[in-house]
């Protein structure tokens, strides 16, 4: 099976802190790449498909990157809203749908 | 819009087997390419795939608990079912349902389902 690391599994940051966060896959998965946001209490929120495509309603500070084996999911500028933990999830439905061990934001 | 709820025990006993039905409004699952999907998260865990069901009766499990999963579908009730036989206090979790649209092999879980929580104790 892919497995799907995740760095940081925590940052502190503060609001218009730009961060930064790696997804690692255990194989190439070319851009078959996901990222979601959960809050406490809430199921997840996509935001980023296919490595780098924006989801429809999501602000554009998001922004995802990568191919292979090595993604990131960027945040250009922390808004209060984005505190929350950040899953990447390998999308292909032919291998098993993996997801990253997640990364929380805090606040600093 | 696209909703989806899950439904199903709050608790179960250990050895036996769990049933869960996300029933879902917004879209069809005879719409070539569509799929709904399950996960679940423990308490302050990550989330886990655990069944994928595809609008043409395809269907994907997890290889870890593949032998313990069965994944169903309803078209004309807007439904899914998830069974998982001989629980145990690990799988206590928040059971999600999820929509999967055609964006092709490779589409990620663009609707969620609130998730319910299932705990196995005896």
């Amino acid at each position: 099976d892919i497995q799907m690391t995740q760095s940081p599994s925590s940052v502190s940051a503060s609001v218009g802190d730009r961060v930064t966060i790696t997804c690692r896959a255990s194989q190439g998965i070319s851009s078959w790449l996901a990222w979601y946001q959960q809050k406490p209490g809430k199921a997840p929120k996509l935001l980023i498909f296919t490595a780098s495509s924006l989801q429809s309603g999501v602000p554009s500070r998001f922004s995802g990157s990568g191919s292979g084996t090595d993604f990131t999911l960027t945040i250009s500028s922390l808004q209060p809203e984005d505190f929350a933990t950040y899953y990447c999830q390998q999308a292909n439905s032919f291998l098993a749908l993996t997801f990253g061990g997640g990364t929380k934001v805090e606040i600093k | 819009q696209i909703t989806l709820k899950e439904s199903g025990p709050t608790l179960v006993k250990p050895t036996q087997t769990l049933t869960l039905t996300c029933t879902f409004s917004g879209f069809s699952l005879s719409t070539s390419g569509v799929g709904v999907g399950w996960i679940r998260q423990p308490p302050g865990k990550a989330l886990e795939w655990l069944a994928l069901i595809y609008w043409d009766d395809d269907k994907r499990y997890s290889p870890s608990l593949k032998s313990r999963l069965t994944i169903t579908k309803d078209t004309s009730k807007n439904q899914v079912v998830l069974t998982m036989t001989n629980m145990d206090p690990v799988d206590t979790a928040t059971y999600y349902c999820a929509h999967r649209p055609n964006f092709g092999v490779v589409s990620p879980f663009d609707y969620w389902g609130q998730g319910t929580l299932v705990t196995v104790s005896s």
